[in-house]
């Protein structure tokens, strides 16, 4: 357990709506993720931050967007869901020896 | 551009028996090595990884992954199965250099343990 916590752990939204997913973490780590996990295609990268306001887009950040005003807070937010980001999200943190840790999941359903 | 390929979607065995779980991965760069297991309806959790020294490493519930840089595979083996190792795997590398340590993953690997 690396202190990890992410809210809600289950969504269920429109399409349209504006949805924001956050990762808590409390062992001041510096860098952090944002994953979604779809079936096929293991986990990918959406996001990631190496600092307070220093983020990065990943391989699959469209439609998506973050923001890190303080360390333990790693904000994703879907700025008009649709049913293509049905998906499970994991945050992660980069722990010691360059290891990730993961957050336990938010399951988002887009109607 | 690196990638990951997990060779098979689904491995069912049954248990005692031993088990491979495929991964080969493509970069142009040097790697570090993760195989990450998520147990139903969990997150992900590491199981074992490969940074540097020898190339064979080992996990404490009896996993065993070997680097092989010749063949750039990453395989994740067991000598024999237990019911409570049913779960999806996942093979992840992660480059060096400015990478921001982002992790590539392969596909997943569901394996069944039948009694």
């Amino acid at each position: 357990d690396a202190g990890i916590t992410q809210s809600p752990r289950h969504k269920v939204t429109e399409t349209g709506t504006p949805v924001t997913l956050r990762c808590h973490q409390t062992e001041n780590h510096r860098y952090m993720y944002w994953y979604r996990q779809d079936p096929g295609h293991g986990l990918r990268l959406i996001h990631y931050s190496y600092g307070v306001k220093d983020t990065d887009k990943g391989e699959v950040s469209d439609g998506y967007s973050v923001s890190r005003s303080k360390t333990e807070d790693f904000l994703l937010t879907l700025e008009s869901a649709t049913s293509s980001q049905t998906s499970v999200y994991f945050c992660a943190i980069r722990g010691q020896l360059d290891t990730q840790y993961f957050g336990p999941g938010t399951r988002l359903t887009v109607l | 551009a690196q990638s990951v390929t997990q060779l098979d979607s689904q491995v069912p065995v049954f248990e005692e028996a031993p088990v491979e779980l495929r991964c080969n991965y493509s970069s142009s760069v040097s790697v570090y090595l993760f195989w990450y297991v998520q147990y139903p309806n969990q997150g992900l959790q590491l199981l074992l990884k490969y940074l540097s020294g020898s190339t064979l490493v080992e996990s404490i519930n009896g996993f065993e992954a070997e680097f092989n840089k010749s063949q750039t595979s990453f395989h994740l083996r067991k000598p024999s199965v237990h019911i409570s190792d049913t779960a999806e795997y996942f093979c992840a590398i992660q480059t060096g250099g400015t990478s921001y340590g982002k992790l590539t993953f392969g596909q997943g690997t569901i394996l069944t343990v039948h009694p």
